[in-house]
């Protein structure tokens, strides 16, 4: 069985400061991983993806991986209201399948 | 910016009957996708497919579910009958190609209520 783990949460931050959103996966030949935001009722929307390991950002936004650990993460800086949602941490092992963690429910307070 | 867009956004059915969930993928991709979210519960993945025949498939496709990309352009799922425990959002998405670097698209979801 193909595991992706995150913590439920929620975790509550104040607003402007760092948020870590953390995962960890089961399958060593995983590829590829992704971070989606889900607002309830709605679609994953995608945040980053990442492949290699260490850091990548993308504006507020820093992806860090370690296969050798099987852990990845999502840092958001100057947290804001609008960035309470679900954080979905998804692993591609293969090309054709994701798999899923649960999600961490992340409240932003203003 | 294009965007995969699904039909209906609500589907209520009576238990037994089929549904017919539709979906209409980014126009360049080639590789479509269903998943499924229980309410409270993560994402799970369906089904991918590519070139006209499924490329993978989960547990949880079984014989009571079909997909069929009868033209160019919508991408179907159907249930032959449905269970009270198919209510549930179901997604698709779509990617370009199916590189390990491509990203899935996500439509907005049909929301399938089974009484």
């Amino acid at each position: 069985q193909k595991e992706v783990e995150q913590n439920s949460g929620p975790l509550s931050v104040p607003e402007g400061a760092i948020a870590s959103l953390n995962c960890t996966y089961s399958d060593r030949g995983s590829q590829s991983f992704f971070w989606y935001r889900q607002y309830s009722g709605k679609s994953p929307e995608l945040i980053m993806s990442i492949y290699s390991n260490g850091d990548k950002e993308d504006g507020r936004f820093t992806a860090q991986l370690n296969k050798a650990s099987q852990y990845v993460s999502l840092l958001i800086r100057d947290s804001q209201p609008s960035d309470s949602a679900t954080y979905l941490c998804a692993v591609n092992n293969n090309f054709n399948k994701f798999y899923f963690g649960s999600g961490t429910k992340l409240n932003v307070k203003p | 910016e294009p965007e995969v867009t699904q039909t209906p956004s609500h589907q209520v059915t009576q238990m037994g009957q089929e549904v017919i969930l539709r979906c209409v993928p980014i126009s360049n991709h080639l590789y479509f996708y269903w998943y499924r979210q229980i309410l409270g519960q993560k994402v799970e993945f369906l089904v991918s497919f590519y070139n006209n025949e499924i490329s993978e498939k989960s547990e949880i496709f079984d014989d009571q579910f079909s997909v069929e990309r009868p033209d160019g352009s919508n991408f179907t799922l159907k249930i032959r009958s449905t269970k009270l425990e198919d209510s549930a959002m179901y997604f698709c998405a779509s990617s370009e190609m199916a590189r390990v670097a491509d990203t899935q698209y996500f439509g907005p979801g049909t929301r399938l209520t089974v009484l």
